[in-house]
C-alpha cells in the first residue's frame, strides 16, 4: 500500500512559472526522495532529504520536510518544457532494514512552451 | 558505469503462463528491489535482495517471487498470470549494506502485458 498521497494529482502551468507539488506520509521516516518520470518509463533520482534536515536545493529545485506534519513539498522554479513528468515522493521507513521505498500517488506535471 | 539494465522490455503472456524478468544492477550494488506500477494502483514495492536474500517483501501473493545470484543480478517470477499482473516492473538498484541514505537507480523496466 501506498504511504501517502500527493497533491495535486495533475498541475499544468507555463513555461518560466514555479510549480509546487505536496507529499504527505504516514509513518516515521529515515528519509524522503523525489523522483521523476517521463512517460512510463523509469524513474530518476532527484533529491534525498534525511529526517534531520529541512530544506535542501539541488540546481532549480528545492524541497522542503516537516516531520511534525508528516509532509514534504518539492518546488521547481522557471520551469521548462523539458520538466514536463511525472513526480513521485518516496519514503525509506524508519528502523526498515533495507532500501524498500514507499512511493505516494505521484503528481503530472505538465509545462506548456 | 552502465546504469541498471532490465531485459526483456516488453512482453506479452497469455493467462496461466509463467515469466520471469531479469535484472541487472550496477556494478558493485548489491542491493536490487522490485516494483510493479499499474495505472489503478500506482508503484508498488514487491521485494528487496541483498547479498542473495530477500531482505523486505511487499504485499503480493505468492505467485510473486524472486531470487538474486552470487553477482547481485535478480531475476523475479510470476507464475499463473492474471490479467491484472499487466504491469510496469521496474528493477531498483543501490549500494545496499549499511548505507541507508542513498538514492535509488532504476532500469527502464519490462512492460508485462496479459491477454
Amino acid at each position: 500500500s501506498q504511504q501517502g498521497e500527493e497533491d495535486p494529482q495533475a498541475l499544468s502551468i507555463q513555461e518560466g512559472e514555479n510549480a509546487t507539488m505536496n507529499c504527505s506520509y504516514k509513518t516515521s521516516i529515515n528519509n524522503l526522495q523525489w523522483y521523476r518520470q517521463n512517460s512510463g518509463r523509469g524513474l530518476v533520482h532527484l533529491i534525498l532529504i534525511r529526517s534531520n534536515e529541512r530544506e535542501k536545493h539541488s540546481g532549480r529545485l528545492r524541497v522542503t520536510l516537516d516531520t511534525s506534519k508528516k509532509s514534504s513539498s518539492l518546488l521547481i522554479t522557471a520551469s521548462r518544457a523539458a520538466d514536463t513528468a511525472s513526480y513521485f515522493c518516496a519514503t525509506v521507513i524508519l528502523n526498515n532494514a533495507g532500501n524498500m521505498l514507499t512511493f505516494g500517488g505521484g503528481t503530472r506535471l505538465m509545462v506548456k512552451p | 558505469k552502465a546504469g541498471v539494465t532490465q531485459t526483456p522490455r516488453y512482453l506479452i503472456k497469455t493467462r496461466g503462463q509463467q515469466v520471469t524478468l531479469s535484472c541487472s544492477p550496477i556494478s558493485g550494488h548489491r542491493s536490487v528491489s522490485w516494483y510493479q506500477q499499474t495505472p489503478g494502483q500506482g508503484l508498488q514495492f514487491l521485494f528487496e535482495y541483498f547479498s542473495e536474500t530477500q531482505r523486505n517483501k511487499g504485499n503480493f501473493p505468492g505467485r510473486f517471487s524472486g531470487r538474486q545470484f552470487s553477482n547481485s543480478r535478480s531475476e523475479m517470477n510470476v507464475s499463473t498470470l492474471e490479467l491484472g499482473d499487466s504491469a510496469l516492473y521496474l528493477c531498483a538498484s543501490s549500494p545496499g549494506g549499511g548505507q541507508r541514505n542513498t538514492e535509488a537507480f532504476f532500469g527502464q523496466g519490462t512492460r508485462l502485458t496479459v491477454v
